[in-house]
């Protein structure tokens, strides 16, 4: 079990606006950034937001990120048939002393 | 451009031990925190530790599960970073994953371990 929740799977058709939820606690998210990656099977991560919610250069606009008290959420505006991918957040956990990450949400494009 | 390769992969068997390599590039690595991460086959990703620069300290830090079999090291003059495992066992399976800084920024494309007997 994770210790910051994600739905396991997400969906939506071309266009729409999708949002993936990450729940943390006040050890983690509550007092640091969160990160958010997607992830094609067979190929590793790639940040799309980094510190809550910057993007790096090359990420497009229609991916955003947003963070609130323990939990954060990455948005996908417009969205398209190569979203289709795994998308998993992250952050830091001052208890543990270690990363932790979100379990993954697969996001299907009907 | 940031550039992490991984190398050292393999079939290995239950309590045998495995060193991982990670050369960085593209980057001023003596200033880097480097960690590593692994994916079980089908499974989300896992972090498994990261040492930070020396100039931070060098403090290591290890995910539970492995804490006391793996060892993480750096070799500045190298820019490397090794990840050694010790007393293996089948729930290590997966792809190792070098990154940067932690949380990373930067990942390599993996090396796959497979623990079995």
């Amino acid at each position: 079990q994770s210790v910051l929740t994600q739905p396991p799977s997400a969906s939506g058709t071309p266009g729409q606006r999708v949002t993936i939820s990450c729940s943390g606690s006040s050890s983690n998210i509550g007092v640091n950034y969160v990160y958010w990656y997607q992830q094609f099977p067979g190929t590793a991560p790639k940040v799309l937001i980094w510190r809550n919610n910057q993007r790096p250069p090359g990420v497009p606009d229609r991916f955003s990120g947003s963070k609130s008290g323990t939990s954060a959420s990455l948005t996908i505006s417009g969205l398209r048939s190569e979203d289709e991918a795994d998308y998993y957040c992250t952050a830091w956990d001052d208890s543990l002393r270690g990363a932790v990450f979100g379990g993954g949400t697969q996001l299907t494009v009907l | 451009e940031v550039q992490l390769v991984e190398s050292g992969g393999g079939l290995v068997k239950p309590g045998k031990s495995l060193r991982l390599s990670c050369a960085a590039s593209g980057f001023i690595f003596n200033d880097a925190w480097m960690s590593w991460v692994r994916q079980a086959p089908g499974k989300g990703l896992e972090w498994v530790g990261r040492i930070k620069s020396e100039t931070d300290g060098g403090t290591i830090a290890y995910a539970a599960p492995v804490k006391g079999r793996f060892t993480i090291s750096r070799d500045d003059s190298k820019n490397m970073v090794y990840l050694e495992m010790n007393s293996l066992q089948t729930d290590d399976t997966a792809v190792y994953f070098c990154a940067t800084p932690t949380p990373p920024r930067y990942w390599g494309q993996g090396t796959l371990v497979i623990v079995s007997s």
